[in-house]
C-alpha cells in the first residue's frame, strides 16, 4: 500500500515560470515531510522539509506547502532554472520511525 | 567532509546466488539506512543500523541481512537473489538515530538475470 502518493509522474515548464509539484499521503501519523531531488547516477539530494507543526516553510527559489487536513503537500520552485530538471522525490516521516516512505517521483523538465 | 560512498557501481548476478553491497556512511555520521529503488518506483526502506545493530526494518525477507562496522561503515547482503531483486540499491546515512535528513550514496544497480 502507497503510503506517499506522486500522481504526476512527469511536468514541463518553461525557464522561469513556477513549478509546482504535488504530493498526497494517507497515514496521519506523518509529521515530518522532505522533498529530494535526484540527478541520474546520483543518489536522492536532501532539497527541503517541513515539520507538521508549520504549513509553509521557504528555501530561496523553493518553498514548501502542507495542508494536514487534506493530507497534501506542494512544492514550488520560482524561478524554474534549466538545471532544476530533475527527479523530484517526495517523502514522510512519523517521528517515532527511523524510515522514511518515498512517492514515486515526479520527473520535472524546464525548457530554456 | 566525506559524502556517502557505495560499491559497486555496478553488479549483475545470477538467480539464485548471493551478494554483498558495501556503504561508507558521511564522516561524523553513526546511522546508516538502506532502501531498494526498483525502476519507476520510489526507494523503500529495507533497515536501518545504529551502533553496529538493526534498528527498524521494512517489508523484506530474512534472506536481506546486514551488517555495521565500528567505523560505522555498512554492508547489505542479499542471499538466494531472485529477478525481483534487480533494482538501484541506496545507502543514506544520518547523524544521529532518528534524524530524517538522510544523506544518500550514489546506489548500486543490481541486475539479477
Amino acid at each position: 500500500d502507497q503510503q506517499v502518493k506522486q500522481n504526476s509522474p512527469s511536468l514541463s515548464v518553461q525557464e522561469g515560470r513556477i513549478s509546482i509539484l504535488n504530493c498526497d499521503y494517507t497515514n496521519s501519523m506523518f509529521d515530518y515531510f522532505l522533498w529530494y531531488k535526484k540527478y541520474p547516477a546520483e543518489g536522492p539530494t536532501f532539497l527541503i522539509s517541513i515539520s507538521s507543526i508549520k504549513d509553509k516553510n521557504e528555501d530561496g527559489r523553493f518553498t514548501v506547502f502542507l495542508n494536514k487536513s487534506a493530507k497534501h503537500l506542494s512544492l514550488h520552485i520560482v524561478p524554474s532554472q534549466p538545471g532544476d530538471s530533475a527527479v523530484y522525490f517526495c517523502a514522510a516521516s512519523d517521528t517515532g520511525a527511523n524510515n522514511l516512505f518515498f512517492g514515486t517521483g515526479t520527473r520535472l523538465t524546464v525548457i530554456p | 567532509e566525506t559524502g556517502v560512498t557505495q560499491s559497486p557501481t555496478h553488479l549483475i548476478k545470477t538467480r539464485g546466488q548471493q551478494v554483498t553491497l558495501r556503504c561508507s556512511s558521511q564522516s561524523g555520521h553513526n546511522t546508516v539506512s538502506w532502501y531498494q529503488q526498483a525502476l519507476g518506483q520510489g526507494p523503500q526502506f529495507i533497515f536501518q543500523y545504529y551502533r553496529e545493530e538493526e534498528n527498524g526494518r521494512g517489508n523484506f525477507p530474512p534472506r536481506f541481512s546486514g551488517l555495521q562496522f565500528p567505523n560505522y561503515s555498512s554492508e547489505l547482503n542479499v542471499n538466494a537473489l531472485e529477478l525481483d531483486d534487480s533494482a538501484l540499491y541506496l545507502c543514506a546515512s544520518t547523524d544521529h538515530i532518528k534524524s530524517e535528513e538522510q544523506f544518500f550514496g550514489p546506489g548500486t544497480r543490481l541486475t539479477v538475470l
